[in-house]
């Protein structure tokens, strides 16, 4: 059974700063990677998408990567603002492209 | 414009009434599924349909019951509402091709059982 873990499960960092997200998941027979961000009493923003086949994606100053092999994907956020505050979620999809497992997410609070 | 909207944004009700809620997409996608965020924020899929047809249906209690009467609604009624289905629950929804599977959220439910 596919489990997914975050690591931290919350960060506080100044503006400015670069960081990473880590995300892990124990069956690296998946379909694809989805990072998203859920702000407070709001629902869930699609950030980024990594297929099985690819090794990164990138949008603005985020970028995604993914280590199946391992088990291991990253998001890597550059300079970063307060405006980034918020919980990221991870979620990979197994081969069969049905089957969603969400990690618990990292709280990441950016400081002006 | 909006992709992906659900209705109500808040519902509180009490133990043992029947409640549904809605969930409307205008991107044009064939899968719409339902997930439950419980108060750990841990998000579990739910059901999932495709073309009107039931794909996924994880281990949920029978009281829940999705109705999909068009490829852009997934309605999700619930029967007999316990505390315990206290929660935020999420629409969302995908092509349902192999092309990417990306997923698409409304901007949750959240259900209080009182």
């Amino acid at each position: 059974k596919q489990e997914v873990t975050q690591i931290p499960a919350a960060l506080s960092v100044p503006e400015g700063e670069n960081l990473v997200l880590n995300c892990s998941f124990t069956d690296s027979a998946i379909y694809n990677l989805q990072w998203f961000r859920q702000d407070p009493g709001k629902g869930l923003t699609s950030l980024l998408l990594i297929q099985s086949s690819q090794r990164e994606q990138t949008s603005g100053r985020l970028n995604a990567s993914l280590d199946k092999s391992s088990g291991r994907s990253t998001l890597y956020i550059a300079a970063s603002q307060p405006g980034d505050s918020a919980t990221y979620l991870c979620a990979v999809r197994d081969n069969y492209g049905q089957n969603f497992v969400f990690g618990p997410g990292t709280r990441l609070s950016v400081l002006p | 414009d909006t992709a992906v909207s659900q209705t109500p944004k808040y519902l509180v009700t009490q133990m043992g009434n029947d409640k549904s809620i809605k969930c409307e997409q205008n991107l044009g996608h064939d899968t719409m599924y339902w997930y439950k965020q419980d108060s750990k924020k841990f998000l579990k899929i739910m059901f999932s349909y495709n073309n009107k047809e039931l794909i996924i249906n994880e281990t949920v209690p029978n009281r829940f019951s999705p109705k999909s009467p068009d490829k852009a609604h997934l309605n999700l009624h619930i029967n007999s509402l316990e505390l315990g289905d206290s929660a935020v629950y999420f629409c969302a929804s995908s092509t349902g091709t192999e092309i990417s599977y990306e997923q698409y959220f409304g901007p949750g439910t959240r259900l209080t059982v009182t």
